[in-house]
C-alpha cells in the first residue's frame, strides 16, 4: 500500500540534544512538508520541499533543519536551538500543483 | 498571526442530526480549502475540498459551503455518525504557489449515539 511512514512513534531526549525525525513516502510525490502540531494550536509549516536537494523554509523553521537527497525521504532534525521542540510532529507529500496533503501518523517527540 | 480561524473549539451533536463546522479565513488571496479529520496520536486524513470558482462541493455525507465574500467556509455531515466523532481541521492555500496550506486549529467534534 502507498503512504507515508514516519518513526519512531514516540521519541524521547534530554535537553540539549539534535533529533533526527524520519519520514518515507512510496506515494511518487514530489512535494513534502513538516509540520508541527500543539495543543490548542493548528498545524503549523516548519519546511517543505518541492523537489529533490530543494527546500524552503516555513512559518516556523528556526530551530529545525532537513534535507531532500532524495525523492522518497525528508528527514527532519530538531536542533538543540529550537526552544520548545516538545511537540507532535506530521509529515505530508503531495503532487506539486494544488492537491490535498497526505500526511503520516506523526512522531511525538518529548524532550525533558 | 492566524490567517485561518475555527473559532469553535468543540462541537456536540446528536448521532443523525446534522455537524456544522465553521471556518474563517482573514486572506483573501486563499482559493483552495481542504477540510481534514483527525484521530488522536493519528495523522490528518483528507475529507472534501473546494476551490474558489465554487461555492459547494458534495461527497456523500459530507458538503463544503464556502461564501467568499465573507471568508467563510463550512463543513455539514448528514447524518453524523459516532464514528465521525474526532478533530476537524480546515485548510486554506493560494493555488499555483507551491501547495503551503494554513491550518486551523481545529474543532474536536463528539457525536453522541
Amino acid at each position: 500500500d502507498g503512504g507515508i511512514t514516519q518513526s519512531p512513534k514516540y521519541l524521547f531526549r534530554k535537553e540539549g540534544q539534535n533529533v533526527t525525525l524520519s519520514c518515507e513516502q512510496n506515494l511518487n510525490h514530489d512535494a513534502m512538508y513538516w509540520y508541527r502540531q500543539d495543543p490548542g494550536q493548528g498545524l503549523r509549516l516548519i519546511y517543505y520541499s518541492q523537489i529533490v536537494n530543494d527546500f524552503q523554509k516555513g512559518d516556523i523553521a528556526e530551530g529545525y533543519s532537513v534535507s531532500r537527497e532524495k525523492k522518497e525521504s525528508f528527514p527532519l532534525t530538531v536542533t538543540s536551538a529550537q526552544k520548545n521542540p516538545t511537540a507532535f510532529y506530521l509529515c505530508a507529500s503531495s503532487t506539486v500543483i494544488n492537491s490535498p496533503l497526505h500526511f503520516g501518523n506523526g512522531t511525538r517527540l518529548t524532550v525533558t | 498571526d492566524q490567517q485561518v480561524k475555527q473559532n469553535s473549539p468543540s462541537l456536540s451533536v446528536q448521532e443523525g442530526r446534522i455537524s456544522i463546522l465553521n471556518c474563517d479565513y482573514t486572506n483573501s488571496m486563499f482559493d483552495y480549502f481542504l477540510w481534514y479529520k483527525k484521530y488522536p496520536a493519528e495523522g490528518p486524513t483528507f475529507l472534501i475540498s473546494i476551490s474558489s470558482i465554487k461555492d459547494k462541493n458534495e461527497d456523500g455525507r459530507f458538503t463544503v459551503f464556502l461564501n467568499k465574500s465573507a471568508k467563510h467556509l463550512s463543513l455539514h455531515i448528514v447524518p453524523s455518525q459516532p464514528g465521525d466523532s474526532a478533530v476537524y481541521f480546515c485548510a486554506a492555500s493560494v493555488i499555483n504557489t507551491g501547495n503551503q496550506f494554513y491550518f486551523g486549529t481545529g474543532t474536536s467534534l463528539t457525536v453522541i449515539p
